[in-house]
């Protein structure tokens, strides 16, 4: 079965900080993986995935995270934090043969102080 | 391009009630899929519907159901509204059968009272 954890509910970072955002995964096959940003009242925006090419993938506004299939994890990192980056993060699991179904993680709230 | 539009953006029903909600995916879209998300039980997947066949369902009592239309759009039902059905209703859309590549519309906030 696939599942996804999410270290950490709420994170909160310095504007120009690093943002590192935790995500692991449980998948009995190979997995494809997606972080999505969600802004108040607004849907779901994709901001990377991954499906099986490079394991260093770059995604909009910055942030790109890395593969690692040892530690099961993909977590979503950006060098600078901006104010416009508060949001919900979502990591998502999907596989091939899953009919398009995203397995999501519980979230992860980022607050950027000025 | 047009995103991915739900409607309606907000709903309020009664205890026991149905309603419709309704996605029109990206042009040239053909996988619709479905998502309820709530603060306890967060994003989960509720159906997908490829050309018009519903491929996969999630683990939701029968009182919710969906179907697409030949032109892609997909409407999702739910009757005997329970209050536990408050939720954001999320839209998916992608343009092949696996893209992996899914665009979700803002949803349908539903309130039930």
């Amino acid at each position: 079965a696939q599942s996804v954890t999410q270290l950490g509910s709420h994170v909160s970072v310095s504007e120009g900080a690093l943002v590192l955002l935790r995500c692991n995964y449980s998948s009995s096959v190979p997995p494809y993986l997606f972080w999505y940003v969600q802004y108040p009242n607004q849907g779901l925006q994709l901001l990377l995935k991954y499906t099986s090419a490079a394991t260093l993938v770059k995604g909009i506004n910055g942030f790109e995270a890395e593969f690692k299939k040892s530690e099961t994890s993909f977590h979503l990192t950006k060098p600078s934090a901006h104010m416009s980056d508060a949001a919900e993060y979502f990591c998502a699991v999907s596989f091939s043969g899953g009919y398009n179904k995203l397995i999501f993680g519980a979230g992860t709230r980022l607050a950027v102080h000025p | 391009k047009a995103g991915v539009t739900q409607t309606p953006r907000y709903l309020i029903k009664t205890r026991g009630q149905q309603v419709t909600l309704s996605c029109s995916p990206i042009s040239g879209h053909r996988s619709v899929s479905w998502y309820q998300q709530t603060p306890g039980q967060g994003l989960q997947f509720l159906f997908e519907y490829f050309s018009e066949t519903q491929r996969n369902k999630g683990n939701f009592p029968g009182r919710f159901s969906g179907r697409q239309f030949s032109n892609s759009r997909s409407e999702m039902n739910v009757s005997t509204l329970e209050l536990g059905d408050s939720a954001l209703y999320l839209c998916a859309s992608s343009r092949v059968e696996y893209d992996y590549g899914y665009t979700f519309g803002s949803g349908t906030r539903l309130t039930v009272v």
